[in-house]
């Protein structure tokens, strides 16, 4: 049983580009989460998925980000406009439901140059 | 002031020392977390707990709910423990919207 699964591992990308980051659950789990680590910092939640729903996105911030978790297919948190200041690792976690331990990936390393 | 304090900030121990890291917080929660970020930056969720003890192998974590408090504990550490050990609360709200603290480094010297 494969873990969680993110892509890609590190991207680069030029100041006003997009960058789409990837993340597959566990086989089995339908809540995914975005967490974000700016450098020197902590992690900070960003969003909350269930299967086709946004569930709590308090920690997104207003503009230029967004996420999905479609029916099928992997969760997806979509960055447009990237600026130097969204350099950060970006992890992902999954559950098979609601007061269980989350089971990380291995986070998508954004460098904007 | 943060809301998740842990200490120490960075820790060195000998390998084999008995190890703690403590975490406070300062509003009610439901459930706490312990994680561990190796250092190529993977994260492994290692307890959640909402109260009394929990064991796994080496690793104890432990709540204190009155006094806001918990401690992570390493018996025997091991060079390979060595990492950034995260304490992080739930507030009860949406599930995974936590509040983590900033970490604590350990390393374990052979």
């Amino acid at each position: 049983n494969a873990g969680v699964m993110q892509n890609p591992r590190h991207l680069v990308r030029r100041r006003g580009q997009e960058a789409r980051l990837r993340c597959s659950p566990m086989k089995g789990h339908s809540h995914v989460y975005w967490y974000r680590q700016l450098p020197e910092e902590g992690l900070k939640f960003m969003v909350y998925l269930q299967k086709e729903n946004i569930i709590d996105e308090s920690g997104m911030p207003k503009e230029r980000f967004s996420a999905e978790f479609p029916k099928e297919g992997p969760s997806i948190l979509r960055i447009q406009q990237v600026v130097r200041g969204d350099s950060a690792a970006y992890f992902c976690a999954s559950s098979p439901y609601q007061n269980s331990p989350l089971h990380f990936g291995n986070g998508t390393r954004l460098t904007v140059t | 002031k943060n809301e998740v304090e842990q200490s120490p900030q960075n820790l060195t121990a000998q390998e084999g020392e008995f190890i703690t890291i403590n975490c406070s917080y300062s509003v009610g929660i439901s459930a706490l977390h312990w994680l561990q970020q190796h250092p190529g930056g993977g994260i492994v969720s290692l307890f959640m707990l909402s109260s009394g003890k929990k064991k796994h192998g080496r690793l104890i974590a432990t709540i204190n709910i009155q006094e806001k408090h918990s401690s992570l504990h390493i018996t025997a550490s091991h060079p390979r423990d060595s990492a950034v050990y995260i304490c992080a609360v739930d507030l009860g709200g949406s599930q995974g919207n936590l509040i983590f603290g900033k970490g604590t480094k350990l390393s374990v010297k052979p």
